[in-house]
């Protein structure tokens, strides 16, 4: 079964610096998606960025962009100039590519990071 | 508005009580997952639907919970004889899959908070 690990409870960057958040996962399988998410205290959960396993290149939307590194198994976020707005939980998420047996294709979800941005 | 809706948003029951949660997924997607939600923690997958179809049910599912989806269009999650283990937050969300599994990005609603008391 695969499991994401999310290391960090909590982290907390200062307005317009960079962060990262950390986020290693566990698969036997070779073709996947990973997703980064962002829960803002309203509750709902809003996809920031995400990368298919096939795919050399790194991701990236506007000031989000990850550093997936396959061999090792990891998958962090980058955030850069980072904004009051982005306060919140984040979640990484692994979601398999195929109807492999037992996933068909449901997310497995990290336990989050909680960020604060500090002003 | 094209997203995920669901219903009622917040929810406030005696235990032993039945409640139902009504989820209306984006239009053109043809999955629909429930997945639940407890403080501190990731979402957790309960079910999903490919159209009306159940296709999969997680241990966490059990056989006070019911989920239903009448013509692959809304889905409601039903919870018979409700506990106080069963206070979360219940999240739908649906994705445009195609049939090798092949599929696209989940998309959330806001979530139903239940609070058993």
């Amino acid at each position: 079964a695969q499991t994401v690990t999310q290391s960090q409870p909590e982290m907390s960057v200062q307005e317009a610096e960079t962060v990262t958040l950390s986020c290693t996962y566990d698969t036997s399988e070779s073709d996947y998606y990973l997703f980064w998410y962002k829960q803002p205290p309203s509750r709902q959960m809003i996809l920031v960025i995400r990368q298919e396993a096939y795919k050399q290149q790194n991701a990236t939307e506007n000031r989000f962009s990850v550093n997936f590194q396959k061999a090792a198994k990891s998958f962090s976020l980058k955030i850069s100039d980072s904004q009051l707005g982005d306060a919140a939980m984040y979640f990484c998420a692994y979601r398999s590519f195929m109807n492999y047996g037992g996933s068909q294709g449901n997310l497995i979800f990290g336990k989050g990071t909680k960020l604060s941005v500090k002003p | 508005d094209t997203g995920v809706s669901q219903n009622p948003r917040h929810k406030i029951t005696k235990r032993g009580q039945n409640v139902t949660f009504r989820c209306d997924p984006i239009s053109e997607h043809n999955r629909l997952y429930w997945y639940r939600q407890t403080l501190g923690q990731g979402p957790e997958f309960l079910t999903y639907f490919q159209n009306e179809a159940q296709l999969e049910k997680s241990r966490l599912l059990s056989d006070r919970f019911s989920a239903e989806r009448p013509k692959g269009s809304f889905s409601t999650l039903e919870i018979q004889r409700t506990e106080q283990g069963d206070s979360a937050m219940y999240l739908c969300a649906s994705s445009l899959t195609l049939p090798t599994g092949a599929g696209n990005t989940i998309y959330f609603g806001e979530g139903s908070w239940l609070t058993v008391v």
